[in-house]
């Protein structure tokens, strides 16, 4: 099994529909994050969280909001969503500071 | 000018040839540094990190100039494999804002021919 799991790989939504992403991960890791990458873009920082008690929002948190449910397992979710959302989704675990990041394999998300 | 910053290319390389990428980092503070690779609608992976002294692994060679703020990639013997993109990124580490988070050059694409 993946270290880091991301659900579903690829999906298919409406405009205006409410969306959730899952990621979850056995590294034992405190940090998680979530980023979006677009082509020629690079990647995007969301929502990161150092902790089940605490939440951060990153550089393009609008349209966006996240749960960190449990130290294994942080959600994104797209509370209406919109065409321009239409990206891959990364979430990456860290061990803490000075450390690189594990990244889950993606979810596609096309918004119609 | 961006935090960190890389040649976008694409290198076009033939197979065994040398090709070395470059990056440049805003923050003199920054603390780490790696190499990422990423394989088309794949996710970015952990090639190297990169140490103050220089540090390799077979035939990656990865430099860092504090004094330019600079970090180099160097790849010998190319491969058809080692066609991806090449990530420069660097942890800021300088407190603030800055805190905890990587941040991500926009990629080097490396193409290898035959």
């Amino acid at each position: 099994d993946a270290d880091v799991t991301q659900t579903p790989r690829n999906r298919i939504t409406k405009t205006g529909k409410r969306i959730m992403l899952e990621c979850s991960q056995t590294k034992g890791h405190d940090r998680m994050y979530w980023y979006r990458q677009d082509p020629g873009l690079g990647l995007q920082l969301i929502y990161y969280s150092f902790d089940v008690k605490d939440i951060n929002k990153g550089e393009i948190s609008d349209g966006y909001s996240v749960s960190r449910q449990a130290q294994a397992k942080f959600s994104l979710s797209l509370e209406s969503a919109i065409p321009n959302q239409t990206a891959l989704y990364f979430c990456a675990t860290s061990d803490g500071e000075g450390y690189g990041y594990t990244f889950g394999s993606g979810t596609r998300l096309t918004v119609v | 000018r961006k935090e960190v910053e890389q040649d976008p290319g694409p290198f076009n390389v033939p197979e065994g040839a040398t090709v070395a990428f470059n990056c440049t980092y805003s923050n003199s503070a920054s603390q780490s540094f790696f190499w990422y690779r990423q394989d088309c609608r794949k996710e970015p992976k952990l090639l190297m990190s990169v140490y103050s002294s220089g540090n390799e692994d077979g035939r990656f060679t990865a430099q860092l100039n504090r004094a330019s703020q600079y970090i180099s990639l160097l790849i010998r013997d190319s491969k058809l494999s080692d066609s991806a993109t090449y990530l420069c990124v660097v942890n800021p580490n300088a407190g603030g804002t800055s805190y905890g988070k990587l941040t991500f050059g926009q990629g080097t694409i490396l193409t290898v021919h035959p």
